[in-house]
């Protein structure tokens, strides 16, 4: 079993540019939730997809979107990048109401 | 949702046992207490969760207060692979199963 799995590991954009991150469940889960960690802080909550829709959101601009495909995995996209999007974005994905379980994360960087 | 406190650092010796404290005085009577820990450079990894009795598993033990208003996590003998933020989080037990991130106790574990 592969576990979650993210890509690509590590990303360099500019200001304006958009940014597509892409996430694979582990195997057997059907809900995937994405979550932003800035440097020195614990993940923040940005949106959580099961049976490919939104099903809850945290507080985070429209910028962020996300889809879910219907192998379950899914993609995070933010546009209009900001220097205060640099952070890890991690990919957590469960079977509910079982744990979540966390990819190694992908590391953006804005200049 | 309902708010954990935990201290910032603490630090145990190689091969002790270590308690992790958590307080969550409004915890409400249907949220599960979850604890996952966040090696360097690595995801958020699941550790244990429970709800009212005591729980253990091959990594950790939680001990639950009679009045869930507190919480420890218990690693019998740490190691240095221990050395890691660990959260303490309240997950509710119906809807979404989102998680929100305090900032954790950075264990050290001194060899």
């Amino acid at each position: 079993d592969a576990g979650v799995t993210q890509s690509p590991t590590h990303l360099i954009k500019t200001r304006g540019q958009q940014v597509t991150l892409r996430c694979s469940p582990k195997s057997g889960h059907d809900t995937v939730s994405w979550y932003q960690q800035a440097l020195g802080q614990g993940p923040q909550f940005i949106f959580q997809y099961y049976e490919e829709e939104e099903r809850q959101r945290g507080n985070f601009p429209d910028r962020f979107s996300g889809h879910q495909f219907p192998n379950y995995s899914s993609e995070l996209n933010v546009n209009a990048l900001l220097l205060g999007d640099s952070a890890l974005y991690l990919c957590a994905s469960s079977l509910l109401p079982g744990p979540q379980y966390f990819g190694p994360g992908t590391r953006l960087t804005v200049l | 949702d309902a708010k954990t406190t935990q201290p910032n650092s603490m630090e145990s010796n190689e091969e002790e046992p270590v308690h992790l404290p958590c307080n969550h005085s409004t915890i409400s009577g249907t949220d599960y207490i979850h604890w996952y820990r966040q090696l360097p450079s690595q995801g958020p990894e699941y550790v244990i969760h429970g709800l009212t009795s005591n729980v253990n598993n091959r990594m950790a033990s939680l001990a639950i207060a009679e009045d869930r208003k507190s919480s420890t996590l218990i690693l019998h003998r740490a190691t240095l692979r221990d050395a890691a933020v660990y959260y303490c989080i309240l997950r509710a037990s119906t809807g979404a199963n989102n998680l929100f991130f305090g900032t954790g106790t950075r264990l050290t574990v001194i060899p």
